[in-house]
């Protein structure tokens, strides 16, 4: 079965610092897609950033990058110098091939509080 | 504002009334989801649409809740005869068929569901 692990619950970062999101995901689908959404106090997931699992370079997204290991089955999301506003909790999801739409799995979270 | 808009934000209702929540896609957006949320977990995955044809169902989706998406355009969840543990946030989301952008599914607020 299709799993997202987040294994942070919590994590603290100073103000213009660089922080790493750990998420690992386990299929046994060749051709997936693995997503970052950010949700802050208010609720909505905001979308970050998007890697196919055949594409060859990280993904990256102004301040965020994705730091992709197909053999070690994990996609950190490094997000470079921080900002209060960078406060939220930090969700990595899945997307499984079948149909192909975006039935999103996604992990536990991590709330990620940056510091000034 | 051309995002998913979800309404109401908020409902408080008695346990075994009936509740309705709206979405209203991205307009040129012709997939729609729900997804249910409670404390401390990461989106888990209801209902899927592709214009007016609700094409998955997820196990979580008891007999007490039913989708709709009459005109391919906005969609209700109405959920009857409330019961505590349907507490949750609803979210609504939508993304385009288009393979060029059909990797971002965007999501909206949330309707936050409390059962008392």
């Amino acid at each position: 079965a299709q799993k997202i692990t987040q294994t942070q619950p919590g994590m603290f970062v100073q103000e213009k610092e660089a922080v790493t999101l750990d998420c690992t995901y386990d299929t046994s689908d060749q051709s997936y897609g693995l997503f970052w959404y950010k949700q802050p106090s208010s609720g909505e997931m905001i979308f970050l950033i998007y890697q196919g699992s055949y594409d060859e370079q990280n993904a990256t997204e102004g301040r965020y990058s994705l730091n992709f290991q197909k053999a070690r089955k994990s996609a950190n999301l490094v997000i470079s110098a921080s900002q209060l506003g960078d406060s939220a909790m930090y969700f990595c999801a899945m997307r499984r091939p079948i149909g192909g739409y975006n039935k999103l799995i996604f992990g536990a979270g991590t709330r990620l509080a940056v510091h000034p | 504002d051309t995002g998913v808009s979800q309404d109401p934000r908020h409902k408080i209702t008695k346990r075994g009334q009936n509740v309705t929540f709206r979405c209203d896609p991205i307009s040129e957006h012709n997939r729609l989801y729900w997804y249910r949320q409670t404390l401390g977990q990461g989106p888990e995955f209801l209902t899927y649409f592709q214009n007016e044809a609700q094409l998955e169902k997820s196990r979580l989706l008891s007999d007490r809740f039913s989708a709709e998406r009459p005109k391919g355009s906005f969609s209700t969840l109405e959920i009857q005869r409330t019961e505590q543990g349907d507490s949750a946030m609803y979210l609504c989301a939508s993304s385009s068929i288009d393979s060029n952008s059909g990797n971002t599914i965007y999501f909206g607020e949330g309707s936050w569901l409390t059962v008392v």
